[in-house]
């Protein structure tokens, strides 16, 4: 069974701080790894995508990676209150034609003002 | 470029009755997807089209659902007959590839709750 784990919050951080959210995988197998950010109510929009070993950096996000302790973290510098949100982690899994997202449960992040 | 349309936005319905869910991917996608998310949980993949092949519908009740993907291009989600465990957001999602990095972009999903 293929699963990917989140402890599901909520987190709650000071504006300015930086949020760490963590994400863990059991299938070795999986060859990328996705972070959405979703709002109360709305879709999962993707914030951000990592598919080597590392640190992948976009604006104030910062994707982590590493593979040999099946370990995904997504790291948030100087929170916005507009970042209050729950953060979805998932890994892709993919044999033929299947293109599958296994999705972790969520954490909610709330950053106080 | 226009986005992952679904409809309705809401919708309630009494148990044991049944409901449709419509998707418009983003043009030019092959592959599409239903998810079904749960209050509190993260999405789960119901059923995946590649053009208008089912790949991978592991995951779906096939007791009660069902999908269909004609021409390719828009596909519908059907419930016959509702339970009360299927209160959910019903996603739709589609992808321009099938690859280790395809990305997937999300409707804004459809409500239902079954009373």
């Amino acid at each position: 069974q293929k699963e990917v784990e989140q402890n599901s919050g909520p987190l709650s951080v000071p504006e300015g701080a930086i949020a760490s959210l963590n994400c863990t995988y059991s299938d070795r197998g999986s060859q990328s790894f996705f972070w959405y950010r979703q709002y109360s109510g709305k879709s999962p929009e993707l914030i951000m995508s990592i598919y080597s070993n590392g640190d992948k950096e976009d604006g104030r996000f910062t994707a982590q990676l590493n593979k040999a302790s099946q370990y995904v973290s997504l790291l948030i510098r100087d929170s916005q209150p507009s970042d209050s949100a729950t953060y979805l982690c998932a890994g892709g899994f993919y044999g033929g034609a299947t293109n599958k997202l296994i999705f972790g449960t969520g954490t909610l992040l709330a950053v106080q003002p | 470029e226009a986005g992952v349309a679904q409809s309705p936005r809401y919708k309630i319905i009494e148990k044991r009755q049944s409901v449709a869910f419509w998707c418009n991917p983003i043009s030019g996608h092959a592959t599409l997807y239903w998810y079904q998310q749960i209050l509190g949980q993260g999405p789960k993949l119901l059923i995946q089209f590649q053009n208008n092949g089912v790949v991978d519908d592991s995951q779906l009740p096939k007791d009660r659902f069902s999908a269909e993907r004609l021409k390719g291009v828009d596909s519908t989600l059907k419930i016959q007959p509702a339970k009360l465990e299927d209160s959910a957001v019903y996603l739709c999602a589609s992808s321009s590839r099938t690859s280790s990095k395809n990305i997937q972009y999300f409707g804004a999903g459809t409500r239902l709750s079954v009373l």
